[in-house]
């Protein structure tokens, strides 16, 4: 079983309407939690990272982390053509000298105007 | 600008030749990582380094070699052990927020033939 599992998709949704992107994980010492965006041939970006459980918000994204249930979400309003990307969810626990990142798959998330 | 540099875009080598990754960063991270994607798929740990002259192993380091003997570089050795080498290779560094803001470089597209 992999540590971080995500759907691949692919996810198509019209301009404007809300999209979800999931991720489950099996490791309970995670605690800090990324989103990052990739677009075609070019290196991942980050948007928007949480730190235990809750909610964050930033501009049109949001973030939710259930520990207890070890599910993550990326909403994203109002979506835009320019939002079409591979969504990359990925995740950390903190040890004494070192912080491994483990990534999901990737959901590939298209746009139609 | 601060960032991280990775060279060539695009390598070509023929089957059975070792070849170098490079990978440069001048924003004064401690920690730097090698990933490998392979279409469909995230991104999955090589090696990763927290300091200068240490580092570990990530889930998929055979038939790769690192080393890290100045802050700002990790170059990264594609050896002819590695069975499956055609791959996008990503390398990414953190610094003191640790894993919550790892910043990627544009990749690197390795062809063997």
């Amino acid at each position: 079983q992999k540590e971080v599992e995500q759907d691949p998709g692919p996810l198509s949704v019209p301009e404007g309407a809300i999209v979800s992107l999931n991720c489950t994980y099996s490791n309970s010492a995670f605690q800090y939690f990324m989103w990052y965006r990739q677009y075609s041939r070019k290196g991942p970006e980050l948007l928007m990272y949480t730190y235990s459980s809750g909610n964050k918000e930033d501009g049109r994204f949001t973030a939710q982390v259930d520990k207890s249930s070890k599910y993550i979400s990326l909403f994203i309003r109002d979506s835009q053509p320019s939002d079409s990307a591979t969504y990359l969810c990925a995740m950390s626990a903190v040890y004494s000298s070192a912080s491994k990142i483990i990534f999901g798959s990737g959901t590939r998330l298209s746009i139609r105007p | 600008d601060g960032g991280i540099t990775q060279s060539p875009k695009y390598l070509f080598r023929k089957e059975g030749q070792n070849v170098t990754l490079s990978c440069e960063q001048n924003l004064n991270h401690d920690a730097m990582y090698w990933y490998r994607q392979d279409p469909g798929q995230g991104l999955r740990l090589i090696y990763y380094s927290q300091i200068v002259n240490d580092f570990q192993k990530g889930d998929i380091a055979e038939g790769y070699s690192v080393s890290r003997e100045k802050k700002e570089s990790f170059p990264l050795t594609v050896t002819s052990a590695q069975k499956n080498p055609t791959a996008f290779y990503l390398c990414a560094s953190s610094g003191d927020r640790g894993p919550t803001e790892a910043f990627f470089g544009q990749g690197t597209r390795l062809t063997v033939v």
